[in-house]
């Protein structure tokens, strides 16, 4: 399909683990955006990248989460040492461009569940 | 992290029933948007603001963009099966060149055929 994809859909881990997340964006979209989403919440932003560079990652809650775009298109969310409270849903997003506010597609997310 | 104030919390109501829901922010927005959230996927845009005191629709759906850009809401009419899931505010400052979202905590919505 031509949407934002992410994988895996579904991840279960230890706490104190290390987890790697994938999203892949729609293709062309120079725009890639990171939320999290716990439950009965809303997304929160995580980090922006703008090509391969991180824009802002204001959102990134510490130094234990970050997140690579090295050729411009595909981005990992690296979480290392992992505890219960990351447990949530990972949702990716990409716009072709960042002005375009209102053109961010989502992907499905990854449920992220540490045990 | 920041979430927008968002109610109700939840609806439950008959099919055809109108229904309306609102957000409201410490800060000003530039952009107001509305998604939509079924389970299992991640949000589908529904409607997007740009200017204060605008009105926009998209089929049953109506938003307005508050005069203080302070605030939102949507509105559906005539609601059916399928309206059922949780409907997300979302704000945008256009600060610098991000355009990151901030999220409402949203709406629960029932449908009763």
């Amino acid at each position: 399909g031509a949407g934002v994809s992410q994988t895996p859909s579904n991840k279960v881990t230890e706490k104190g683990k290390y987890v790697e997340l994938r999203c892949d964006p729609i293709s062309g979209h120079t725009a890639l955006y990171w939320y999290r989403q716990s439950l009965g919440q809303g997304p929160e932003f995580l980090i922006y990248f703008q090509g391969t560079g991180a824009a802002d990652d204001s959102g990134l809650p510490n130094d234990r989460f970050f997140a690579v775009r090295p050729e411009g298109s595909v981005s990992t969310l690296k979480i290392q040492r992992t505890e219960r409270g990351d447990s949530a849903v990972y949702l990716c997003a990409s716009s072709l461009t960042p002005l375009a506010v209102n053109e961010q597609f989502f992907g499905p997310g990854t449920r992220l569940t540490v045990l | 992290g920041q979430q927008l104030n968002q109610s109700p919390q939840s609806m439950f109501i008959q099919e055809g029933e109108d229904v309306s829901m609102n957000c409201t922010s410490s800060s000003i927005f530039n952009t107001w948007l509305w998604y939509k959230q079924d389970p299992g996927e991640g949000p589908v845009l529904l409607i997007a603001l740009y200017k204060a005191g605008e009105l926009t629709s998209n089929g049953r759906l109506t938003a307005q963009f508050g005069i203080t850009r302070k605030d939102s809401f949507l509105n559906i009419s005539a609601s059916i099966p399928s309206d059922v899931g949780i409907y997300f505010c979302a704000g945008s400052s256009g600060v610098g060149a991000t355009n990151k979202l901030i999220f409402g905590t949203g709406t629960l919505l029932a449908v009763q055929p």
